[in-house]
């Protein structure tokens, strides 16, 4: 089985700044990882998507993940952040072999002024 | 545009009435699945389908039942709602073994 731990339940900024959010995950087997952005009262939309090739993924607004299979981990990390992305986020694997996706527990990132 | 969604969006019940949520995807996925949110919990899956005719326990189904007779609906069905339902309620659809889901808005319940 696999599980995804996301240390941080929330990550206060200042716009501009950089942001990192964590995430590991536990698997004895390949997998896939995603990192899924839901804003206020919204559903859960895809951000970005590690399936295979390079380990660095990037997303059209600016963040990007970087899949360390030795560190089991997938953070996500943007270098400067805007109000706009004030969202929670999710980190969420899959075994390549099934479809279901198993959610970490999220982030909230709160950017202000 | 192919969509999905979830009625009701609200909905407040009392202790033990049935109740179900309906998810109408107009993707043409073959998979769809059932999320609760709570706090301090993320996701957690209730329900899943591969298909037609096919249903599939998450790890929270307790309580919960859904049937799949066509590719486009799942509805979500609590026998006898209980106060430890009260949560947010997702619905997703997904083509294939990508992992890409995409999610309705979410039905908010509580039951009292």
């Amino acid at each position: 089985a696999q599980s995804v731990t996301q240390l941080d339940s929330q990550v206060p900024v200042f716009e501009e700044a950089p942001v990192e959010l964590r995430c590991n995950y536990s698997s004895s087997v390949s997998v896939y990882l995603f990192w899924y952005v839901q804003y206020p009262n919204q559903g859960l939309q895809l951000l970005l998507k590690y399936l295979s090739g390079s380990t660095l993924v990037e997303s059209i607004n600016g963040f990007e993940a970087e899949f360390n299979k030795s560190q089991t981990s997938f953070h996500l990390r943007k270098p400067s952040v805007h109000i706009s992305d004030t969202a929670e986020y999710f980190c969420a694997v899959m075994n390549t072999g099934f479809q279901k996706l198993v959610f970490g527990t999220g982030t909230r990132l709160l950017v202000s002024p | 545009d192919a969509e999905i969604t979830q009625s009701p969006r609200h909905k407040i019940t009392e202790t033990g009435r049935q109740v179900t949520l309906a998810c109408h995807q107009t993707w043409n996925h073959n998979n769809m699945f059932w999320y609760r949110q709570d706090l301090g919990h993320g996701l957690r899956l209730i329900h899943y389908s591969y298909g037609v005719h096919d249903t599939n326990k998450g790890e929270v189904s307790d309580g919960y039942s859904v049937s799949r007779s066509n590719t486009e609906d799942l509805p979500l069905t609590l026998e006898s709602a209980a106060s430890s339902q009260t949560s947010v309620y997702f619905c997703a659809s997904s083509a294939s073994y990508t992992g890409e889901l995409f999610f309705g808005e979410g039905s908010r319940l509580t039951v009292l």
